[in-house]
């Protein structure tokens, strides 16, 4: 099975400030990527699908690169409301199998 | 609009058995996969199975695989997570999304679109 490990696991950062978050699949097969933020107390949201496609509603400060094995989520801009869990996610074969990182909670510096 | 509404927060003891349930609207129930997601308190997410309502196709984790039991039921558009004895150690939130499956030019990807609320579930004695 896939295991997609994220980097850091967590993170101090100031408002206004440029974010990355990593995720690195175990092996080679995972084409696309998508990414999820939660709050305390709420469900998961989409931001971003297949690598780099912003699900519609999600502001442009948030960015998805990568292939391959390593992937990356950018926030350009910290906001206030983005202080939250970050997930990455993968499901790239049939049946699906869904794979998640473990989470890199972003806090406020 | 498309929803996900889940049941509400249940309280059990161990060994007792509990069925949750998310209904679906605003989209074709059948033609998409749902899933079941857990989060523990102070861990991170982890996928325990989907359903085709379709056809009632089925997979799950490995790891869940055995220990529940994810149904549906297409005429009310609703999916269901079931557990026949329930554990301490299940205690948690638990999440259904949707599972949108997107054609690539070189493959297929899947990624959870939408989410039910949550349903917290305390087991304790």
């Amino acid at each position: 099975d896939i295991q997609m490990t994220q980097s850091p696991s967590s993170v101090s950062a100031s408002v206004g400030d440029r974010v990355t978050i990593t995720c690195r699949a175990s092996q080679g097969t995972s084409s696309w990527l998508a990414w999820l933020q939660q709050k305390p107390g709420k469900a998961p949201k989409l931001l971003i699908y297949a690598t780099s496609s912003l699900q519609s509603g999600v502001p442009s400060r948030f960015s998805g690169s990568g292939s391959g094995t390593d992937f990356t989520l950018t926030i350009s801009s910290l906001q206030p409301e983005d202080f939250a869990t970050y997930y990455c996610q993968q499901a790239n074969s049939f049946p699906p199998v869904i794979t998640f990182g473990q989470g890199t909670r972003l806090e406020i510096k | 609009e498309v929803q996900l509404v889940q049941s509400g927060a249940e309280v059990k003891k161990p060994g007792e058995s509990l069925k949750i349930s998310c209904e679906a609207s605003g989209y074709g129930f059948t033609n998409y996969w749902i899933g079941w997601v857990r989060r523990v308190p102070g861990k991170g997410l982890e996928w325990m199975g989907i359903i085709y309502p379709d056809d009632f196709d089925t997979n799950y984790n490995p790891s869940f695989q055995g220990q529940v039991t994810i149904s549906a039921d297409k005429s009310i558009s609703t999916a269901y997570l079931q557990w026949s004895s329930l554990k301490a150690s299940d205690t948690a939130n638990y999440y259904c999304a949707r599972l949108l499956k997107q054609y690539m030019e070189t493959g297929v990807t899947y990624f959870f679109d939408y989410w039910g609320q949550g349903t917290l579930v305390t087991v304790s004695s």
